[in-house]
């Protein structure tokens, strides 16, 4: 189950900047850290951000992240063709004692 | 070169045990801080995290399915094994393998897992 909540749908024309929420609570997100997975269709997830807003190595800069309280946000800036995935918010929960995934986004290019 | 891969049965008939095995490279439960998931992701649905060994064979298990997991690993093999007892129609899903640390965080290419009834 999932107990991170996120927008089902986002979309953009390409260039233009998107904002993916993900909402949880004092006992994940107001506690842990969030990473944020981008999943192109029939492929594993792959990590865009780790620790709220830091990208690995070879994520472009026009992925970031940020966390407040008990939210966090995916922000796409620059959008491209490329972008168009399900992105999913994830934070290990102190009460649950366990990782919890967000619902997912599907992004669209229009 | 970190790898995960997952193995198993591409078909579970209802009511049977799932045994689903990692085998990794490129990282080891020697080390401290080394953590391995297991993640499964129905057709067309979110990601739902099932459970997690650590290199001091710590266990953790989603709270939904706890009665159902058991995850072990074999530190000589460098393997996690997963089984999920009394298989249904509603676990036919995608099953990835996961190594989330950080910034290390690598993912193995799922294997499809149906039950049949």
């Amino acid at each position: 189950q999932s107990v991170l909540t996120q927008p089902p749908s986002a979309s953009g024309t390409p260039g233009q900047r998107v904002t993916i929420s993900c909402s949880g609570s004092s006992s994940n997100v107001g506690m842990n850290t969030v990473n944020w997975y981008q999943q192109l269709p029939g492929t594993a997830p792959k990590l865009l951000i780790y620790t709220n807003n830091q990208r690995p190595s070879g994520v472009p800069d026009r992925f970031s992240g940020s966390k407040s309280g008990t939210s966090a946000s995916l922000a796409i800036s620059g959008l491209q063709s490329e972008d168009e995935a399900d992105y999913y918010c994830a934070a290990w929960d102190e009460s649950l004692n366990g990782y919890v995934f967000g619902t997912g986004t599907k992004v669209t290019v229009l | 070169q970190v790898t995960l891969k997952e193995s198993g049965p591409a078909l579970v008939k209802v009511t049977q045990t799932l045994t689903l095995t990692c085998t990794f490279s490129g990282f080891s439960f020697s080390s401290s801080g080394t953590r391995v998931n297991w993640i499964r992701q129905p057709p067309g649905k979110a990601l739902e995290w099932l459970a997690r060994i650590d290199w001091d064979d710590h266990k953790f298990y989603s709270t939904s399915l706890k009665t159902r997991l058991t995850i072990s690993k074999d530190t000589s093999k460098n393997q996690v094994v997963l089984t999920m007892t009394n298989m249904d129609p509603v676990d036919t899903a995608t099953y990835y393998c996961a190594w989330i640390s950080g910034k290390n965080d690598y993912w193995g290419q799922g294997t499809l897992v149906t039950v049949s009834s």
